[in-house]
């Protein structure tokens, strides 16, 4: 059965400071994609990054970058220059939908907050 | 922008009542889905639905029901709601047909059963 592990429930940085979120998954599948959600306090849950399992280069979106290592099933995120706004609850998210075997795996989340 | 919304964002309710949480959605999005979101647990899939009264078993489908009427519209039904379903519900929508696409959430629902 697939599993989502963060293992950081909690993290604190200062603010322009380089931070970096783990996760790791388990599956025998080959396609499959990963994806970083971001739950501000009292906000509704965003996208913040995705990462198609096939695609060995990382995603990147603007000051967020990910380090898929896909024989290793580790899908961290780096948030570079963190701001106060990042601070939220991060979730790392495992989807697949093949012949009707679907899966949908949420980590347990890590807390992040931002310094001033 | 696209937009989920939820019915409520505080419900009260009593053991054995009857709950129903409505979702909406405003992108003609395919799939919509039910989460529930417990500290310490994440996110857990309950339900979701990928076309007009399709629906999915998810992980934790036990003491739910689901309802998808119009494409628009998914409702998460609680038949008698116990102590044990106090919690965060999440909606949302999108994913695309292999589920790779963005999925968008509403603010949530926080329901508490005394």
């Amino acid at each position: 059965a697939q599993t989502v592990t963060q293992s950081q429930p909690e993290m604190s940085v200062q603010e322009a400071e380089t931070v970096t979120l783990s996760c790791t998954y388990d599956t025998s599948e080959s396609n499959y994609y990963l994806f970083w959600y971001k739950q501000p306090p009292s906000r509704q849950m965003i996208l913040v990054i995705r990462q198609e399992a096939y695609k060995q280069q990382n995603a990147t979106e603007n000051r967020f970058s990910v380090n898929f290592q896909k024989a290793a099933k580790s899908f961290s995120l780096k948030i570079s220059d963190s701001q106060l706004g990042d601070t939220a609850m991060y979730f790392c998210a495992f989807m697949k939908r093949t012949n009707r075997d679907d899966k949908i795996i949420f980590g347990k989340g890590t807390r992040l907050h931002i310094l001033p | 922008d696209v937009k989920v919304t939820q019915s409520s964002r505080y419900l009260v309710k009593r053991t054995g009542e009857k709950v129903f949480l409505e979702c909406v959605q405003d992108m003609d999005h395919e799939n919509m889905f039910w989460y529930r979101q417990d500290p310490g647990l994440g996110l857990r899939l309950i339900y979701f639905s990928y076309d007009v009264k399709m629906k999915e078993k998810g992980d934790i489908p036990e003491g739910y029901s689901v309802s998808r009427e119009k494409k628009e519209r998914f409702s998460l039904i609680l038949e008698s709601a116990s102590t044990n379903q106090t919690s965060m519900y999440l909606c949302a929508s999108g994913g695309g047909a292999t589920f790779t696409d963005t999925q968008y959430f509403g603010p949530g629902t926080r329901l508490t059963v005394l």
